[in-house]
């Protein structure tokens, strides 16, 4: 079945820092993966997404991801993390019917 | 574009008593609509799917009677969770799929969430 491994529950990073979050995913097609944020008590918000087409995804707020078939990865980066960062963030395959399929999070603290 | 609302945002009711929870689709026709749960510091689960004007497909373990989901319309579905205990609290988040600002149908819109709690 597809499904997507986030392999770090916590990502600790400084304010100004660089940011990499890591995906994995299962799936024998060309996959749609999308990353979402959740700030406390929040629904989620898309930061972006890959259907097709260039592999180097350009997102909201800074975020870039990456589809690399030959590593099943889909990572979310940002150049340079703010305070305003500090969320949980889900990585989600589709699978079929369009039902998504949810990694278990990574949860980002930003430090001064 | 492709707004979807929940209300209430929060809902706290006593033991034994049914909610009812709307997930709106605001500017897009919804054909599929789904509802997750999520518990705290964890990811969401799905609950059910549901297509308008048809049953709703309950994922495993999901009890379709004490989760009770209508989608009388293309921008309406409805979530009850009957006979209420203080297990079923929870956070419940709604998404769309549709046709919604160009987008390709495979993707969901969610809905900003309902913080069930039951005393």
């Amino acid at each position: 079945a597809q499904s997507v491994t986030q392999p770090d529950i916590h990502i600790t990073v400084s304010e100004g820092a660089s940011l990499e979050l890591r995906c994995n995913y299962s799936y024998g097609a060309t996959p749609y993966l999308f990353w979402y944020v959740q700030s406390p008590g929040q629904g989620l918000q898309l930061l972006l997404k890959y259907f097709s087409g260039d592999t180097l995804v350009q997102g909201i707020k800074g975020f870039e991801a990456e589809f690399k078939r030959s590593q099943s990865s889909f990572n979310l980066r940002k150049p340079s993390v703010h305070w305003s960062d500090a969320a949980e963030y889900f990585c989600a395959v589709v699978t079929n019917d369009y039902k998504l399929s949810f990694g278990a999070g990574t949860t980002v603290t930003v430090r001064a | 574009g492709a707004v979807v609302s929940q209300h209430p945002s929060r809902v706290i009711c006593k033991s034994g008593t049914s909610v009812k929870i709307e997930c709106r689709s605001l500017d897009f026709q919804a054909t599929t609509m789904f509802w997750y749960r999520q518990f705290p510091k964890q990811s969401l689960m799905l609950m059910a799917t549901s297509n308008e004007g048809s049953k709703a497909t309950y994922e495993q373990g999901v009890e379709k009677d004490k989760f009770l989901i209508n989608h009388a319309s293309l921008t309406l579905s409805t979530l009850t969770v009957t006979s209420a205990h203080p297990e079923d609290s929870s956070f419940y988040i709604c998404s769309a799929a549709g046709l919604a600002g160009g987008g390709s149908g495979n993707e969901q819109f969610f809905g900003p969430g309902t913080r069930l709690t039951v005393l």
